[in-house]
């Protein structure tokens, strides 16, 4: 059975800094593409970013480009999410995504997400 | 960035009810087009792939349709189970996607 559980969501001032995981089992992590998706309070779905198996293609949204940082390690089998310089509106629900499709943007499993409150 | 937009923001109908709702790309996404549901505090549910392509486990009440810039997603005969927030979502821009705004279908 794929799993997946993101960790590391808290509350913290605008400007602050938080770092996601999200810890993978039942399946290949290496083999498959990796996202992060959020949601704020009463809000739609927002995608934030991307990561190859490899690691080595990262694409993100405009809405975080230059604070966030998505990462893997396959060897623990775990995503994290970097991210730096929050503010207000970061405040969301943040999952993390598998990508069924290789690229094809199926997201078949999710976790359960974390919540990240920023506010002062 | 390509923009989704989803119509009804929201839609109330019965059980046994057929609804469909819509999706628009502000480009043609071809039939790179996926739908998910979800319900109040879960994660989304992938329904629906590349337009058409109903995902395992899928109940065939659900239908998808569409090419180009629009689609739409059909649910013949509603279940109680139903009844929850439905998204669509471009993978045409891959590794780039977006979602629409979604849309709330509640019980009358």
């Amino acid at each position: 059975e794929v799993v997946l559980v993101e960790s590391g969501g808290g509350l913290l001032q605008p400007g602050g800094s938080l770092r996601l995981s999200c810890a993978a089992s039942g399946f290949t992590f290496s083999g498959f593409e990796m996202n992060w998706v959020r949601q704020a309070p009463g809000k739609g779905l927002e995608w934030i970013s991307y990561i190859s198996g490899s690691g080595y293609t990262k694409t993100y949204a405009e809405s975080v480009k230059g604070r966030f940082t998505v990462s893997r390690d396959n060897a623990k089998n775990s995503l994290y999410l970097q991210m730096n310089s929050l503010r207000a509106e970061d405040t969301a629900v943040y999952f993390c995504a598998r990508d069924l499709g290789i690229g094809r943007g199926w997201f078949d499993s999710w976790g359960l997400g974390t919540q990240v409150t920023v506010s002062s | 960035d390509i923009q989704m937009t989803q119509s009804p923001s929201s839609l109330s109908a019965s059980v046994g009810d057929t609804v469909t709702i819509t999706c628009r790309a502000s480009q043609n996404i071809v039939n790179y087009l996926n739908w998910y549901q979800q319900k109040p505090g879960k994660a989304p549910n992938l329904l629906i792939c590349d337009a058409s392509n109903l995902q395992f486990g899928v109940p065939s009440r659900f239908s998808g349709s569409g090419s180009g810039t629009d689609f739409s997603l059909t649910i013949s005969t509603l279940q109680p189970e139903d009844f929850a927030t439905y998204y669509c979502q471009q993978s045409y821009s891959t590794p780039q996607y977006t979602f629409g705004q979604g849309t709330k279908l509640e019980i009358k």
